[in-house]
This record gives structure tokens, C-alpha cells and sequence, in this order.
């Protein structure tokens, strides 16, 4: 079975703290992906990364950044953290094929105070 | 821009009975379309999928169905059980893409009372 392990299920951080959430996958999958889950808003795409070192924004960038220096690991920062980070933050990976499916972590809620 | 729509933001169905939950997407160049189910607190699970080049996927209690002229999918669940109660995410790629990359609606909270 494929698995995506988030380092954390819980988080509470302060506004202006540096967060680092991470991600492994243990698949080989050569796509991951940070989605942030919102009441009524659905996952929306952060970042994405097709290949070690290489990344893509997704719809909302803004305030984030990702890392990527081995394949089964995605990290995503947030270089600032504030209130309207407050989330449920989701990893994914893929496999370099289409039409298949995303398998996901299981979450990481983020609190900034 | 929402290329992929869910209007319903819930749903209330009794037990045994049958559970639509509809989507709508925007984007021609979809071609591969999923389920996602999510309880509270854990990542999505995937539930089923179709291809464009279907129009009926059917897995257990689970049936989706596409309309691909009116770019509409629709995944229906017989018989409902408590413990489909969640939020159910529709979600498209695009074609030939191998980014991985998966469009997802806003969901659709699903409650199946006894």
C-alpha cells in the first residue's frame, strides 16, 4: 500500500514563526503536491513538485514556499506564519503516469495564534 | 476559476436509501474524473474513478456515472449507510497529463441518518 506520512497530525504556532510542515512518501512517486483544505473552499493547490528540486506554484502561493531534496520528501514553509494560515494542510503524491489517483497524507491542521 | 463544481454543499439521505451527489466541470481537456471521500481530521481516500472514454464505472455500493456532453459526473451510493457520512470531493485531470495534477471541487457533505 502506498503510504504519505505528514510529520504532524497537530500543530500550534505563533504569528511570525517560521513552520516547516513535511511529507514522505514511500511509493517512488515522482509528483507531491500541498493542498490546504478550508471549510466550503475544497482543497486548492499551494505548490507542486514533478521531480527533485524542481517545484510549481499551484493557485495559492502566496505566503508559502516548498522544498524538495530527495524524492520521497516534500516539505512546504510558511516563511511567516499568520492567522489566515489557520488550516488543515494536505500532501499527495502521484505516480508519472495519467489517469491515476492521488494518494494523500493525513493532514496536518495548523493553528496560528 | 472553478473548473470543477460541486453546487450541493450537503446532502441528508436515510439510511438505506439511494445518494446522489452531482459535479460539474468546465474544462474540455478533462478526462479522467475521481471520488474522493474525507472524514474529519484524516487525508482523503479514494473512492472510484471513470474515464472519458466511459460513460458507467461501478464498484460495489458505488456507481459513477459521466455526461461528458454536459461536462456533469455524478457518483451515486445505494444503499446509503452511516458511515458514508463525510464530505466527497469530485476532482479531473487533464488529458495525457502526467504532473499528476487533480482539480477538485469544493465538496459536498454527505449525512445518512438512521
Amino acid at each position: 500500500d502506498v503510504k504519505v506520512t505528514q510529520s504532524s497530525r497537530y500543530l500550534v504556532k505563533r504569528t511570525g514563526e517560521k513552520v516547516f510542515l513535511e511529507c514522505v512518501q514511500d511509493m517512488d512517486h515522482e509528483n507531491m503536491f500541498w493542498y490546504r483544505q478550508d471549510p466550503g473552499l475544497g482543497l486548492r493547490l499551494i505548490y507542486f513538485s514533478y521531480d527533485v528540486k524542481m517545484k510549481e506554484k499551484g493557485d495559492i502561493p502566496e505566503g508559502y514556499s516548498v522544498s524538495r531534496e530527495k524524492k520521497e520528501r516534500f516539505s512546504l514553509i510558511l516563511e511567516s506564519a499568520s492567522t489566515n494560515q489557520t488550516s488543515m494542510y494536505l500532501c499527495a503524491s502521484t505516480p508519472v503516469s495519467p489517469n491515476t489517483e492521488a494518494f494523500f497524507g493525513q493532514g496536518t491542521r495548523l493553528t496560528v495564534v | 476559476d472553478q473548473q470543477v463544481k460541486q453546487n450541493s454543499p450537503s446532502l441528508s439521505v436515510q439510511e438505506g436509501r439511494i445518494s446522489i451527489l452531482n459535479c460539474d466541470y468546465t474544462n474540455s481537456m478533462f478526462d479522467y474524473f475521481l471520488w474522493y471521500k474525507k472524514y474529519p481530521a484524516e487525508g482523503p481516500t479514494f473512492l472510484i474513478s471513470i474515464s472519458s472514454i466511459k460513460d458507467k464505472n461501478e464498484d460495489g455500493r458505488f456507481t459513477v456515472f459521466l455526461n461528458k456532453s454536459a461536462k456533469h459526473l455524478s457518483l451515486h451510493i445505494v444503499p446509503s449507510q452511516p458511515g458514508d457520512s463525510a464530505v466527497y470531493f469530485c476532482a479531473a485531470s487533464a488529458r495525457g497529463s502526467t504532473l499528476g495534477r487533480l482539480y477538485f471541487g469544493r465538496g459536498t457533505q454527505l449525512t445518512v441518518w438512521p
